[in-house]
């Protein structure tokens, strides 16, 4: 089993629809965050988290929000979701010794009409 | 806040020796990091530089300038599953944030 899961790995919705994204993950990390990729802009932050009563805006977090359930579970919300926010998104966690690395999960692509 | 830069696209050879570079401005910087993601996968970590010089991992090596603000990642008897996406992360004071990426092409 992957280390980091993300669910659905595929989603495609209409405009003005609730979406959650959801992440879990068995590595013991404390610290989770929620990416988006889109072609040529490479990855963007848009939250972060780095335990469960943690909860910090990225660069692109307007229309997002997030949920820390517990510390292996982080999900991603767009409450009335639009089509510029159609992409590949990606839960990643990280340690607390600061090595630079993440953890990528394979990744939900989101298709809204 | 952050920005990088870095060539959208190199291409070689099998068996050559290629370099992709990343230039950074960043209010706050601890390390650069270097990611790649093959197509319809995940970024995978590589390595990553705290400190000035070169890491060496295998036919990976990533070098740092701080004084500079400069980095690379070095590739060497590149392979065709080298081809992929390569990113350079500038990892601040509680978050990383990527460059756009390098996409590298190699040919027979």
């Amino acid at each position: 089993d992957a280390d980091v899961t993300q669910t659905p790995r595929n989603r495609i919705t209409k405009t003005g629809k609730r979406i959650m994204l959801e992440c879990s993950q068995t590595k013991g990390h404390d610290r989770m965050y929620w990416y988006r990729q889109d072609p040529g802009l490479g990855l963007r932050l848009i939250y972060y988290s780095f335990d469960v009563k943690d909860i910090n805006k990225g660069e692109i977090s307007d229309g997002y929000s997030v949920s820390r359930q517990a510390q292996a579970k982080f999900s991603l919300s767009l409450e009335s979701a639009i089509p510029n926010q159609t992409a590949l998104y990606f839960c990643a966690t990280s340690d607390s010794a600061g090595s630079g690395e993440l953890f990528f999960g394979e990744g939900s692509r989101l298709t809204v009409l | 806040g952050q920005s990088l830069e870095q060539p959208s696209e190199v291409t070689a050879v099998e068996g050559a020796i290629v370099q992709i570079n990343c230039t950074y401005q960043t209010s706050g910087f601890y390390g650069l990091s270097w990611y790649q993601q093959h197509d319809g996968g995940a970024p995978t970590f590589l390595s990553y530089n705290a400190l000035d010089g070169l890491e060496e991992t295998g036919r990976f090596s990533s070098f740092l300038s701080r004084s500079d603000s400069y980095g690379y990642l070095l590739l060497q008897e590149l392979q065709m599953k080298d081809s992929a996406s390569y990113f350079c992360a500038v990892k601040g004071f509680q978050k990383l944030v990527f460059g756009t990426g390098t996409r590298l092409l190699v040919s027979p």
